[in-house]
């Protein structure tokens, strides 16, 4: 099983500032099967990216994701109020698909 | 645009069977995507349970003992079976979509609001 870590547990910052959320696999996952969601209080998951660094359908191009191997990123570039959430990465190329814990962004 | 809901009983006693269901609109559950069970405990993360497509199945080793999923093709629905649950089990399940592997695009693209299911007596 590939396990995911992700860093920080916690991060606070301010609207406008720059988040950069770390996921880091316990094996190589390859780029096609890295993805990003976020998910708020009492709703779903919403995927933000795929892919590693592809954007899905209607995600606002502040949010990117990079990264290769064994360490993969996603940076918000500019935080807006609608993005303080929580963060999980999931690699999907392996079974058991796997989710880091999370990173929750929250405002300072 | 597809969509999918959830529906189950909110309370299963100890020991008992949880099962769930997934209606799908928007895209036929005999097509070429996969068909997916996550869950999440309150206040923590996600685990993927187990994913179907046609018949073939696909588990998460730590619940493949107690888990079926199945089709309901004339309904276009797909259910969950979870055996001897436990206080552990409860969770927001969640039904999704994973998009067949043609060219690479195998993600999670589409998830049903989620439904609370507790455990117990």
């Amino acid at each position: 099983e590939i396990v995911l870590t992700q860093s920080p547990g916690t991060l606070s910052l301010s609207p406008g500032e720059r988040a950069t959320l770390s996921c880091r696999a316990s094996q190589s996952v390859s780029t096609i099967y890295l993805a990003w969601y976020q998910q708020k209080p009492g709703q779903a998951p919403r995927l933000l990216i795929y892919g590693a660094s592809s954007r899905a359908t209607g995600i606002p191009d502040r949010f990117s994701g990079s990264g290769s191997g064994t360490d993969f990123t996603l940076t918000i570039s500019r935080l807006e109020p609608e993005d303080f959430a929580v963060y999980y990465c999931q690699q999907y190329g392996s079974s058991p698909f796997t989710f880091g814990p999370g990173t929750k962004v929250d405002i300072k | 645009q597809v969509q999918l809901q959830e529906s189950g009983p909110g309370l299963v006693k100890p020991s008992g069977t949880l099962s769930l269901t997934c209606a799908v609109s928007g895209d036929s559950i005999s097509g070429s995507n996969w068909w997916n069970w996550v869950r999440q405990p309150p206040g923590k993360g996600l685990e993927w349970i187990g994913e179907i497509y046609t018949e073939t199945t696909n588990y998460n080793p730590s619940l493949k003992s107690r888990v079926t999923i199945s089709l309901d093709k004339s309904k276009n629905q797909f259910s969950l079976n979870l055996r001897s649950v436990t206080a552990a089990d409860s969770a927001v399940y969640y039904c999704a979509r994973r998009l067949s592997c043609i060219s690479g695009t195998c993600y999670f693209d589409s998830w049903g609001q989620g439904t609370l299911v507790t455990v117990s007596s």
